[in-house]
């Protein structure tokens, strides 16, 4: 099955600076890689995803990239904010599979004012 | 337009009791998928449902778990004889039906904390 491997597992950055977030996958079939937010307590939330037949998309502050050939991706966040501490989850899929998302394991990421 | 919605949001039950679990999909969303969270660690694929049918249950446990999606009501996630172990945010997240060229995203509930006391 979908392997997703995720790092660093903590990442600390002053405010302002850009932080980057990185995923490689096991199984050349996903084709769907969306990336969660998730606060204390709180639900995963959405916050950018790519499919497979675009290389980057980008929405404001937060930009996705993904390397097919190396079966990789990654998240940048620009100009970061304190409110963007958080733990991130990257995650793939494949639509043949029935679209059940296999999870990197997080990155806790601390925007130190 | 409500999102999924998941209820109770903490559940506490001691060893050996049952635990349910209940999830409404958001509006025209025909898709329920159930994750597992442990304390400190990511989410875990269990069980995949449509309407009246198991998809896909090769991440739930044989024994103790099982899922439904009956016709009408909200999807249900029934842990029998739970454990210490079974101590867990559990997450529902609903997608509409799949476009026939593309995945469709995958939106999440707020959860239900699990406590086996």
């Amino acid at each position: 099955g979908e392997n997703v491997e995720q790092h660093p597992s903590t990442l600390s950055v002053q405010e302002g600076d850009s932080a980057v977030i990185k995923c490689t996958y096991s199984d050349s079939a996903s084709n769907y890689f969306p990336w969660y937010k998730q606060e204390l307590g709180k639900r995963p939330q959405l916050i950018i995803d790519i499919r497979s037949n675009v290389g980057e998309k980008k929405d404001q502050r937060i930009a996705v990239t993904l390397n097919k050939t190396a079966k990789h991706f990654s998240l940048h966040i620009t100009e970061t904010q304190p409110e963007d501490s958080a733990v991130y989850f990257c995650a793939a899929t494949i639509k043949a599979a029935g679209n059940k998302l296999t999870f990197g394991g997080g990155t806790r990421v601390l925007v130190k004012p | 337009n409500a999102g999924v919605m998941q209820n109770p949001r903490h559940l506490v039950r001691r060893r050996g009791q049952e635990a349910r679990l209940r999830c409404s999909p958001m509006k025209g969303h025909s898709h329920v998928y159930w994750y597992r969270q442990l304390p400190e660690e990511g989410l875990k694929f269990m069980v995949y449902l449509q309407k009246e049918n198991i998809i896909d249950e090769s991440g739930m446990p044989k024994e103790r778990f099982s899922a439904e999606f009956p016709k009408e009501g909200p999807s249900i996630l029934r842990i029998q004889q739970v454990v210490r172990g079974d101590s867990a945010a559990y997450f529902c997240a609903s997608s509409p039906l799949p476009g026939s060229h593309s995945n469709q995203p995958q939106h999440f509930g707020d959860g239900t904390r699990l406590s086996i006391l």
